[in-house]
Parts: C-alpha cells; sequence; structure tokens
C-alpha cells in the first residue's frame, strides 16, 4: 500500500493553522498513524487509528480521514512542533510510511 | 520506564556482513514483537522487518527489499533482539530502528530506540 503525503514541505509562523494530508493507494479502513520527527531523533507516534490522541500528546495536534484520505492538522503552530511528520499505515504487511512533510518557519 | 537500545552499527564493505542488537528493558521482553525500521540518511522511514513472541513461533516477516539477506532473531532470556544482515549493499546504509510492537495495535510503532548507524561503504 503507498501512501502519498502532500505537501512534500511547507513553510508556516508560529500561530498557524497547518495541515497535511494523506493518501493511500487502497482502503486502510482507519488504521493510519501519525508520527513526528525532529532532526537527530527517533520518531514518535502522535496520533493512531487514524484520529486518537497518543498519551501525553498535546491536544492542538488532531486527525481525522477513514478509507484512502487523511489528514494531521496543527492548530496553533508553536516553535517545538517544526519537524517532519509522517503517515504511516497499518493495515497490513508491509507496513509503510508517507514520504514525509517537512515542516519549516517561514 | 521502556527502554529500547541499538547496538552494532559501523563502517562496512559492501557484500559483508554486520549484526545489530536491540537490547531492550523496563518490560516483560518475552511478552512483545520487535520490528526493525531504517531511516537512509537524508531519506524517509522504511520498515525491514519483525519478530514475534515465541508462544506464536516467533515468526518472522521481512521487507522485499531485505528478504534473503536479513534475518531477525530473540534471545528472551536476555532481552535482545537481533537483526543479522548479509551480503550488505550501499543502498542499506541507514539508521536502524527498533521498535516494541503494540499488543493492542500490531504494527503501530509507539516505543523507538535511539537508532545505530549503518554505512556500507567501500
Amino acid at each position: 500500500i503507498q501512501l502519498t503525503q502532500s505537501p512534500s514541505s511547507l513553510s508556516a509562523s508560529v500561530g498557524d493553522r497547518v495541515t497535511i494530508t494523506c493518501r493511500a493507494s487502497q482502503d486502510i479502513s482507519t488504521y493510519l498513524a501519525w508520527y513526528q520527527q525532529k532532526p537527530g531523533k527517533a520518531p514518535k507516534v502522535l496520533i493512531s487509528a487514524a484520529s486518537n490522541l497518543q498519551s501525553g500528546v498535546p491536544s492542538k495536534f488532531s486527525g481525522s480521514g477513514s478509507g484512502t484520505d487523511f489528514t494531521l492538522t496543527i492548530s496553533s503552530l508553536q516553535p517545538e512542533d517544526f519537524a517532519t511528520y509522517y503517515c504511516q499505515q497499518l493495515n497490513n504487511y508491509p507496513p509503510t510510511f508517507g514520504q514525509g512533510t517537512k515542516v519549516e518557519i517561514k | 520506564e521502556v527502554q529500547l537500545v541499538e547496538s552494532g552499527g559501523g563502517l562496512v564493505e559492501p557484500g559483508r556482513s554486520l549484526r545489530l542488537s536491540c537490547t531492550a528493558s523496563g518490560f516483560t521482553f518475552g511478552d512483545y514483537g520487535v520490528n526493525w525500521i531504517r531511516q537512509a540518511p537524508g531519506k524517509g522511514l522504511e520498515w525491514v522487518g519483525f519478530i514475534g513472541i515465541k508462544p506464536y513461533g516467533g515468526t518472522t516477516e521481512y521487507a522485499a527489499s531485505v528478504k534473503g539477506r536479513f534475518t531477525i532473531s530473540r534471545d528472551d532470556s536476555k532481552s535482545i533482539a537481533y537483526l543479522q544482515m548479509n551480503s550488505l549493499k550501499t543502498e542499506d546504509s541507514a539508521v536502524y530502528y527498533c521498535t516494541r510492537d503494540n499488543l493492542a495495535a500490531p504494527l503501530l510503532f509507539d516505543y523507538w530506540g535511539q537508532g545505530t548507524l549503518v554505512t556500507v561503504s567501500s
């Protein structure tokens, strides 16, 4: 299953609302997770099952979607949110990731 | 506290072998499957393979790109998972992470190690 994220990168300002999309090549129901990765660090899971916020993750992050189209939204971008974000499908083997969306400071 | 620590990375020539280790602590290792995921420099994430728990046969799964060259095993008495990498290619150069399986959501990678860098070059 191929996952296509858009955009590949974006520039945004502190306080902006940011939306990243992930499209799957086939129906994956809600078997989708979102990860945040900062330079030199391992990824951190933000959202599972398309919209379930992981424990300890700020509520400014939200996810939605089902089937083939998904979104990750950051309601008010803060300096610590500048990172690369990946979607991942958990529907079947092999698990696959989107190519990533790099969120940079404008 | 759940901790995963990878080790064994380094510089290796094409065609040679390398074995990575993933040492776990803070949980009952034998109750969880382990995945390996890699990230080439400046690139995205690629799942490498998985090993299940012994009561279910310790089943393994591999990405097509490494099948037949890489082998995952585990030693529950030492809380270590291994990634044996043979016939290495330059395109295997990456940071290799191990992750713990999530019992409620298989293939959700909620605990990661810090990664170990493998460089395949002559």
